[in-house]
């Protein structure tokens, strides 16, 4: 089965870039996934990245992929205080439902 | 716009009781999906639903049951609520059931 894993929290002053980084243990899986969940709202598609892709860049946000080692990050250039969020990574595996990491809390210091 | 709904956004129940948890999406996906969020278990699976009249366990099923009686609605049940059922709850949706997923706002049930 699928096992996502993430680091559980993030502080990062404003203007700097920050880096999130997910592991997946399902090879099949052919999107991988971010999504941004604010304070009491639900979660948000932030982008995502075919399997066949090392790398995609949109606006701040830059997204590599690793399929050997199966490894996903999420870099946020520039990071600004509405950045703060919990942030998931999700990939799309064999069970043909997603499977999502524990998230990672980013604090972003003005 | 089309959307995914949840209601109500907060609810205070006690320990016994019958709980339903509402979900409407105006979206016409076939794939509906409950998860509740937990500190330090991120994002569970309780039930998901690949159209009418399918409903599936995911996950975290116990004390949990749902129904798809259309397209647009998947309400969640508690049975009989449980302290341990205290939980941020999240319904989603999506086109196809392993792409991306659309999700409410959530619903914040506390049982005391």
């Amino acid at each position: 089965g699928e096992d996502v894993e993430q680091s559980l929290f993030l502080s990062v002053r404003e203007g700097d870039s920050s880096v999130i980084n997910c592991t997946y243990t399902d090879s099949s899986s052919t999107y991988l996934y971010w999504y941004k969940q604010e304070p009491g709202a639900g979660l948000q598609l932030l982008t995502y990245i075919f399997s066949n892709m090392d790398m995609k860049q949109d606006q701040r946000l830059t997204v590599l992929l690793n399929k050997k080692d199966k490894h996903l990050s999420l870099r946020i250039a520039d990071t600004q205080t509405g950045d703060s969020a919990i942030y998931f990574c999700a990939e799309n595996g064999g069970n043909n439902r997603l499977a999502f990491g524990k998230g990672n809390q980013v604090v972003v210091i003005p | 716009d089309a959307e995914i709904t949840q209601s109500p956004r907060h609810k205070i129940t006690e320990t016994g009781r019958q709980v339903t948890l509402a979900c409407h999406q105006t979206w016409n996906h076939n794939n509906m999906f409950w998860y509740r969020q937990d500190l330090g278990h991120g994002l569970r699976l309780i039930h998901y639903s690949y159209g009418v009249h399918d409903t599936n366990k995911g996950e975290v099923s116990d004390g949990y049951s749902v129904s798809r009686s259309n397209t647009e609605d998947l309400p969640l049940t508690l049975e009989s609520a449980a302290s341990s059922q205290t939980s941020v709850y999240f319904c989603a949706s999506s086109i196809a059931p392993n792409e991306k997923l659309f999700f409410g706002s959530g619903t914040q049930l506390s049982v005391l």
